[in-house]
């Protein structure tokens, strides 16, 4: 069954350091999505990607933050300057479409990241 | 402002006890009602979608239940595999994206 894959599963870095995750959407899945969970809380919304833009973000999705889709498979989530508080759980997301009717996003096995 | 609110927060069952969970929500307009399940450390794995009141999905010991204001999923005959947090998501139209809003999940333990 296909499967929407991220790495590295844990991520270490210092205040101030750029980190870069990485996923794999499932293969013909056309709108991609970042969410964060912090330790204890409910899993939040920060980015919705579709057609090589984004079309939705929300307020932690701030300048430091950006999203890419280098090739036709990967799909990246950049802090540029982590802060103590970005540590969290970073689980992407893919769904095959969007329409009137809902379709079920897919999630990842997350991206672990501690800011030091 | 679309919410979700899931109730209990934690709920310990008896292997075999079945029991229902509660998750109650307010968008403009609803576009789907999503169950996940979440095992500690990993990411929610996709149960059910749900569209409109009325409907009812099934699978295995979960079977999910949609009103207007309100979704149940209910858990029959529980085993100590299906300890898990359990949560509730919808989409909401009127959002320019696809964006899911979660609720806080209920942490679900079977006891054998």
């Amino acid at each position: 069954e296909p499967e929407v894959t991220q790495t590295p599963s844990h991520q270490v870095t210092q205040m101030g350091q750029e980190v870069i995750l990485r996923c794999v959407p499932i293969s013909n899945h056309l709108y991609f999505y970042w969410y964060r969970q912090i330790l204890g809380q409910k899993v939040e919304f920060l980015v919705s990607f579709y057609n090589n833009e984004i079309s939705e973000k929300s307020e932690i999705f701030d300048d430091q933050f950006s999203v890419e889709r280098p090739d036709g498979s990967n799909f990246t989530l950049k802090i540029r300057s982590t802060k103590l508080e970005d540590s969290a759980m970073y689980f992407c997301a893919s769904s095959q479409t969007s329409g009137a009717r809902a379709d079920t996003q897919y999630f990842g096995p997350g991206t672990r990241l501690t800011v030091l | 402002e679309d919410q979700v609110t899931q109730s209990p927060e934690a709920l310990r069952l008896q292997e075999g006890e079945s029991s229902s969970l509660n998750c109650s929500y307010t968008v403009s307009g609803l576009r789907g009602l999503f169950w996940y399940r979440q095992d500690p450390g990993k990411g929610p794995e996709f149960l059910f979608t749900l569209y409109s009141a009325g409907e009812e999905k099934e699978k295995e010991r979960l079977k999910a239940t949609l009103t207007k204001k309100e979704s149940f999923l209910h858990i029959t005959a529980p085993k100590p595999e299906d300890s898990a947090t359990y949560l509730c998501a919808v989409q909401a139209f009127g959002n320019r994206d696809d964006k899911i809003i979660f609720g806080k999940g209920t942490r679900l333990h079977i006891l054998p």
